[in-house]
């Protein structure tokens, strides 16, 4: 099993800059998430989604949009890059809060 | 103040000792996440507890639900597990299993 596959590793960007930050799970969770991790803050909540077609904000969400057309793949995007994007990404599935996560390997972003 | 207190934030310990990082918490939980994340940067689910005590291999959380504490325990260390270990809620409020609030996390270094 795949699990949760993260797409890029790294990326370098330009301030005002877009780009797609690609999740996907093979599990069929209904739950997914997407987190950044900054020094000292922890992993913080951007957006997440309960199911296909249904998507919310979370701690953090000015700046990123999701969608969840589908049931395995949760993009984020960042429409116009700005250096207090840069960070550590990390998408997450759960198949509901009282059972265990699955994270994706992290994707390291910094914005120029 | 955080919802979620981790301490110590680093911990300093000798191939074999007996280690405990807590994890205080302020808001009713219907869960609790111990997760570790080693310096390679991916995260691992180690535990979800709602009550009471677990073990795997040489690691043991337990959760205090009344005084809102857990703690994870590791016997006979081994530098094999030196890594961020990070405690993370699902407040009650949220039954929706995407709205983890988490702790700054426990740098563990475990020196041969």
């Amino acid at each position: 099993n795949a699990g949760v596959t993260q797409t890029p590793k790294f990326q370098v960007l330009k301030t005002g800059q877009s780009m797609t930050l690609q999740c996907a799970q093979d599990m069929n969770h209904e739950y997914m998430s997407w987190y950044r991790q900054d020094p000292g803050m922890g992993l913080r909540l951007i957006h997440y989604s309960v199911g296909a077609g249904i998507t919310d904000q979370g701690e953090v969400p000015n700046g990123y949009n999701v969608s969840r057309s589908t049931t395995e793949d949760f993009p984020l995007r960042l429409l116009s890059a700005a250096p207090s994007q840069t960070s550590v990404y990390f998408c997450a599935s759960s198949y509901a809060g009282r059972y265990g996560y699955t994270f994706g390997s992290g994707t390291r972003l910094t914005v120029v | 103040k955080n919802e979620v207190e981790q301490s110590p934030q680093n911990l300093t310990a000798q191939e074999g000792e007996f280690i405990t990082i807590n994890c205080s918490y302020s808001v009713g939980i219907s869960a609790l996440h111990w997760l570790q994340q080693h310096p390679g940067g991916g995260i691992v689910s180690l535990f979800m507890l709602s009550s009471g005590k677990k073990k795997h291999g040489r690691l043991i959380a337990t959760i205090n639900i009344q005084e809102k504490h857990s703690s994870l325990h590791i016997t006979a260390s081994h530098p094999r597990d030196s890594a961020v270990y990070i405690c993370a809620v699902l407040p009650q409020a949220w039954t929706s299993g995407s709205r983890l609030t988490f702790g700054e996390g426990t740098q563990l270094t475990v020196n041969p």
